[in-house]
């Protein structure tokens, strides 16, 4: 099955950039999705959709990147409230499966 | 606007069922399959598979075969995840979400599904 991997954590100052990867064999191919929850057991949010598309209400400081093999959430002027956990997530088609990365903890420092 | 709300926590013993309903509005049901994700106690997010709302197709993720069953109940645009023959380590939340193009574009709530004896 399709691993999807990230880093535990980043840490960033507010009003820096935050930058959130999300490594998988040949990923550039395949729609990247990520997702924000602000704390375990809330529901997540779609933050990021087909590599670098915003759902509606989402602040244009999340963007999103993809090649080769690493996925890239981008968060532009980071501010208190971004401290969340992030997934990655991403539909494989050879076993019709939605695969999620195991998350990374923003913390604003 | 877009609502899936889900059904409240449960306590149950294990060996007991469990059925977790999940009403949506806002939005025309039977056009979106629903998603259904497990997120276990510190741990991430975990695909358990899907229900096509048209026509009750059902696509179960490796590991969630057997005691995991999806559900319709298309006159209340409902969808439910029923589990049966429950462990402790079945002890998550439970959450399902629309999905749009194999995106989870929206959420429930969560419903937390304790197994204790």
């Amino acid at each position: 099955s399709y691993v999807l991997t990230q880093p535990p954590s980043v840490s960033v100052a507010p009003g820096q950039t935050a930058r959130i990867t999300c490594g998988g064999k040949n990923i550039g191919g395949k729609s990247v999705a990520w997702y924000q929850q602000q704390k375990p057991g809330q529901a997540p949010v779609l933050v990021v959709y087909e590599d670098s598309e915003r759902p509606s209400g989402i602040p244009e400081r999340f963007s999103g990147s993809n090649s080769e093999n690493t996925a890239t959430l981008i968060i532009s002027r980071v501010e208190a409230g971004d401290e969340a956990d992030y997934f990655c997530h991403v539909w494989d088609s050879n076993t019709d499966g939605n695969v999620f990365g195991p998350g990374t903890k923003v913390t604003v420092l | 606007q877009v609502q899936l709300v889900q059904s409240e926590s449960e306590l149950k013993k294990p060996g007991a069922s469990v059925k977790v309903s999940c009403k949506a509005s806002g939005y025309s049901f039977s056009s979106y399959a629903m998603n259904w994700v497990r997120q276990a106690p510190g741990q991430g997010l975990e695909w358990m598979g899907r229900i096509n709302t048209n026509t009750g197709n059902t696509r179960y993720a490796q590991g969630f075969t057997g005691r995991f069953v999806f559900s319709l109940e298309t006159s209340v645009t409902t969808a439910y995840l029923q589990i049966s023959s429950l462990k402790s380590e079945d002890t998550a939340v439970y959450y399902c979400a629309r999905d749009f193009a194999m995106v989870s574009d929206f959420w429930g709530q969560g419903t937390l599904v304790t197994v204790s004896s």
